[in-house]
C-alpha cells in the first residue's frame, strides 16, 4: 500500500533563507507526483506536477525535485518571503490506479518569520 | 471561470441528520472527487468519478454516497451523520488529459457533527 511521508510537520525560518521541504513515498510505481500550498481555511492550491519521467519542475522561486527511485521529492523555496506562510502537501498518482486518484503526505506547516 | 465551487461553506448537523454537499466545476474536467480532511491525517480520498456515468470508492467510503449528476457535478450525501464524521470536505476535478490528471480543489466545506 502506498504511503507519503512529509518531514518534518512544521518548520519556522527568517524571512530571505532559502528552504527544503521533504516529501517521501514507499512505492516508486507513480505516474506523478504533485505540490499543493493550502493557506488556513481555504482550498489547496496546485503548485508543480512531477512526471515520472522528468527529474525536476521550476516555476519562480519554486523548484520540485522527483528520484523516483529512491521514493523521494523535495520542493525547494528560493528567498522564502512571509507570504510563503502556508500549508505544504504532497502528493503522489499511482501507477496501478485509475481516474487519477492521489495518495496524500500530512503536510508540512512553513511559517517565514519577518 | 469559477473553478470548483462548493455549497455550503459550513454546517452543523445533529447526529443522525443527512445533507448533500454540492460540488460544480466549470472547466469540463472528466474527473471529480470527493475527499475528507482530517488533523494529523492529510487528505484521504473518499468517492470519485473518473467520468459522467460512473463512481467508484476511495479508501473511506462508509457513511457516504455520491452522484455524478452530469458532467458538472459530484455531490456526496450523508444519510446519517455521526460524530466521525466531523471534518473539512473538498472537491476536485482533474484535466482530460488521462497523463497528468492535474487536480484543482475547490474551497472546503467544514462540517461538524453534534
Amino acid at each position: 500500500k502506498q504511503e507519503v511521508t512529509q518531514i518534518p510537520a512544521a518548520l519556522s525560518v527568517p524571512e530571505g533563507e532559502n528552504l527544503v521541504l521533504n516529501c517521501s513515498f514507499t512505492d516508486s510505481a507513480i505516474y506523478n507526483l504533485q505540490w499543493f500550498r493550502q493557506d488556513p481555511g481555504k482550498g489547496l492550491t496546485s503548485l508543480l506536477l512531477i512526471q515520472s519521467s522528468q527529474r525536476e519542475q521550476t516555476s519562480g522561486r519554486l523548484n520540485a525535485s522527483l528520484d523516483k527511485s529512491s521514493g523521494r521529492s523535495t520542493l525547494y523555496i528560493a528567498a522564502s518571503q512571509p507570504g510563503d506562510s502556508a500549508t505544504y502537501l504532497c502528493a503522489v498518482r499511482p501507477a496501478n490506479n485509475q481516474g487519477g486518484k492521489l495518495i496524500f503526505g500530512q503536510g508540512t506547516e512553513l511559517s517565514v518569520k519577518p | 471561470n469559477a473553478g470548483v465551487t462548493q455549497t455550503p461553506k459550513f454546517q452543523v448537523l445533529k447526529t443522525g441528520q443527512s445533507m448533500t454537499l454540492q460540488c460544480a466545476q466549470d472547466m469540463n474536467h472528466n474527473s471529480m472527487y470527493w475527499y475528507r480532511q482530517d488533523p494529523g491525517m492529510g487528505l484521504r480520498l473518499i468517492y470519485y468519478s473518473a467520468s459522467e456515468g460512473t463512481t467508484d470508492k476511495g479508501e473511506v467510503p462508509n457513511g457516504y454516497n455520491v452522484s455524478r449528476l452530469n458532467k458538472r457535478e459530484f455531490s456526496l450525501r450523508l444519510e446519517s451523520a455521526a460524530p466521525s464524521q466531523t471534518s473539512v470536505y473538498f472537491c476536485a476535478s482533474s484535466i482530460p488529459d488521462s497523463y497528468s490528471y492535474e487536480q484543482y480543489f475547490g474551497p472546503g466545506t467544514r462540517l461538524t457533527v453534534t
